[in-house]
């Protein structure tokens, strides 16, 4: 079945560092992707999202590119400020169906 | 409502006993998701329902859990007989339509403790 994998956390940052987030997916054919973020105290919030292959979804600085050939949905960063603290998640869907979630990679940023 | 609403927010229940969790979705929005938070079991899809009915309840854990929704509207989540490792945060979502690109919109969740 339809899987997300993402790097473990958690992820300790000293502010104004550059961020990565592992993320792979194994799915049919082709799904949206999606990074899903969860601050403190809140619930889950969209970021960004890609529909199809070579799609870049950006959001408050924060970028990931589909990327097809390598099944993989990296979320980005140049530069990150305490406040981006939090949890994220990456997920795929398909057309009418669910979302499927990895298992979340906390980022802690330190001034 | 202007976003997912979800109550209660906070349920402590004993042991042995039932409970219901109610989610209002966006106005609009026909298709319905409940999710599970536990601490270290990241987020677990329960079950997906398209207007009234459910065309994916793969995620239901055992036959104590059961959902319904009702006027294309207001679900409600039940656990029977609730056990410890029910313990988590029950999160609602809802989409226009299903997902695919369609972004899905989250509740704050409701978290149950079982004691």
């Amino acid at each position: 079945g339809d899987s997300v994998t993402q790097m473990e956390g958690p992820v300790t940052l000293s502010e104004e560092a550059f961020l990565t987030i592992n993320c792979t997916y194994t799915a049919t054919g082709y799904p949206s992707l999606f990074w899903y973020v969860q601050y403190p105290g809140e619930g889950l919030q969209l970021l960004l999202k890609a529909t199809k292959a070579d799609d870049k979804g950006s959001n408050k600085g924060f970028e990931a590119t589909y990327r097809k050939e390598t099944t993989s949905f990296h979320l980005e960063k140049g530069s990150v400020q305490v406040s981006d603290s939090a949890v994220y998640f990456c997920a795929l869907s398909h057309p009418g169906g669910k979302l499927i979630f990895g298992q979340g990679t906390e980022l802690s940023v330190k001034p | 409502g202007a976003g997912v609403s979800q109550s209660p927010s906070n349920k402590v229940t004993e042991k042995g006993k039932d409970v219901e969790l109610r989610c209002d979705p966006i106005s609009g929005h026909t298709a319905l998701y409940w999710y599970r938070q536990s601490l270290g079991q990241g987020l677990e899809f329960l079950i997906y329902f398209q207007g009234n009915s459910a065309p994916d309840k793969s995620g239901l854990p055992s036959d104590r859990f059961s959902a319904e929704r009702t006027g294309g509207s207001v679900s409600t989540l039940t656990i029977q007989r609730t056990q410890q490792e029910d313990s988590a945060v029950y999160l609602c979502a809802s989409s226009f339509r299903g997902s695919g690109g369609n972004t899905i919109y989250f509740g704050e969740g409701s978290w149950l403790t079982v004691v």
